[in-house]
């Protein structure tokens, strides 16, 4: 069956910090890969697309990254901040180009 | 612009009643989405809307019923809301339904079914 595994338990990090958020998928062939931040009682918000032919896609602070082979996608926040305290969810298209969503990681920033 | 906005935030219904949550967007998209949030399951798909005048189904559409009205609205109804329906509802559109369409989201729908 088809999956999208990100890690149910919050990631708790230290201010200034890297996090790394990971993104597993089993059973699908996406062609593009998106991450979103949501905030409590609020809806996602769209962060970052990565096309399959690209390995790597940065913007400010935030960097992407999407390996075929061993189909997982790595979400990086460098220097992070209280402020980046949120869940980040990824999505993916499935065979009928619908994006389906995983269940998100929350992250945790101390200052 | 306001983007997708959604009414009522919170509502609250008895089992057996029915109710129509309102979604609208003022980006001209073409393509509308109605998902639903649990706990531990993510983002659910409900049904959606390609274009104006067309709905499908989507992962999760038993108890539920869609119209898109026009271009800017897409309404969900509940003829007879069950305590499974009981989760936190989103609209969501994006500008052509495909494989790298980004979509925007609306503040959400807390809906309570007792």
């Amino acid at each position: 069956s088809q999956k999208i595994e990100q890690n149910s338990e919050a990631l708790n990090i230290q201010e200034g910090k890297t996090a790394t958020l990971t993104c597993n998928y089993t059973n699908y062939s996406p062609a593009y890969l998106q991450w979103y931040r949501q905030d409590p009682g609020r809806g996602p918000v769209f962060l970052l697309l990565i096309r399959e032919n690209e390995k790597e896609k940065r913007k400010e602070r935030l960097k992407v990254t999407f390996d075929t082979t061993l189909k997982q996608s790595l979400f990086h926040i460098t220097a992070s901040q209280p402020a980046d305290s949120a869940t980040y969810l990824c999505a993916l298209n499935n065979a009928g180009n619908m994006l389906t969503f995983g269940g998100g990681t929350r992250l945790m920033v101390k200052p | 612009n306001a983007g997708v906005t959604q009414t009522p935030k919170f509502q609250v219904l008895k089992t057996g009643q029915s109710m129509t949550l309102q979604c609208a967007q003022d980006m001209n998209h073409n393509s509308m989405y109605w998902y639903r949030q649990d706990p531990g399951m993510g983002l659910r798909l409900i049904y959606y809307s390609a274009s104006e005048g067309t709905t499908d189904k989507g992962e999760v559409p038993n108890g539920y019923n869609v119209s898109r009205l026009n271009k800017r609205e897409f309404s969900l109804r509940l003829e007879s809301a069950a305590p499974s329906q009981t989760s936190v509802y989103f609209c969501a559109s994006s500008v052509n339904r495909g494989r790298a369409d980004t979509q925007y989201f609306g503040p959400g729908t807390r809906l309570t079914v007792l």
